[in-house]
């Protein structure tokens, strides 16, 4: 079965400092490979994707994650955090689109 | 374009009730899913379908039925309501025609009580 692992449950950082979410994966073949955001109360939001090519995949919100075989790895970064990047971050893989495994999330608190 | 509606968005349930929560999906995606998110569990797949008439099970089906009896719509039945079934239920679509971007539901909040 496949299983995605966010090791952090929590973590806080500075406003303007920059961040780093891990993930990891397991899965044989190149999965397909995503980031959402969710707020308290809300729904998702897609923040990238990966499927092929590029390992290093752009995002909204100025948020880019690199794709790494070797490692099974999809980690999320951010050069510099607002105060609005609080939220819980969610990575989740699949074979296809529409049977996706999520890792049981980041909680993000920025320090103003 | 409404995109993935959910209904209803809250509701309460006393154990042992049936009911439905509904999806409705227009823009003609193949693949439909079911998930639930509980506190600190992430999203976990309910059931599943690529296309009208197939389903299958995901990671925690048991107490759940759904059937795809057309494209659009994709029905998630709890037959006997459990207190273990609280949780908030996402409904997505998604298409290879379409880039396989996955397009999530508003969520629909149960209390079973």
């Amino acid at each position: 079965a496949q299983s995605v692992t966010q090791p952090d449950i929590h973590i806080t950082v500075s406003e303007g400092a920059s961040l780093e979410l891990r993930c990891n994966y397991s899965y044989g073949a190149t999965p397909y490979l995503f980031w959402y955001v969710q707020s308290p109360g809300q729904g998702l939001q897609l923040l990238l994707k990966y499927f092929s090519g590029d390992t290093l995949v752009q995002g909204i919100k100025g948020f880019e994650a690199e794709f790494k075989r070797s490692q099974s790895s999809f980690n999320l970064r951010k050069p510099s955090v607002h105060w609005s990047d609080a939220a819980e971050y969610f990575c989740a893989s699949g074979a296809g689109s529409y049977q996706l495994t999520f890792g049981k999330g980041t909680k993000l608190s920025v320090i103003p | 374009n409404a995109g993935v509606t959910q209904t209803p968005k809250f509701q309460v349930l006393k154990t042992g009730q049936s009911m439905t929560l509904q999806c409705a999906q227009d823009m003609n995606h193949e693949y439909m899913s079911w998930y639930r998110q509980d506190p600190g569990m992430g999203l976990r797949l309910i059931h599943y379908s690529v296309g009208a008439g197939i389903t299958d099970q995901g990671e925690v089906p048991n107490g759940y039925n759904v059937s795809r009896s057309t494209t659009e719509d994709f029905p998630l039945r709890l037959l006997s309501a459990a207190p273990s079934q609280t949780s908030v239920y996402f409904c997505a679509s998604s298409s290879s025609l379409a880039g396989n971007t996955i397009y999530f539901g508003e969520g629909s909040w149960l209390t079973v009580v």
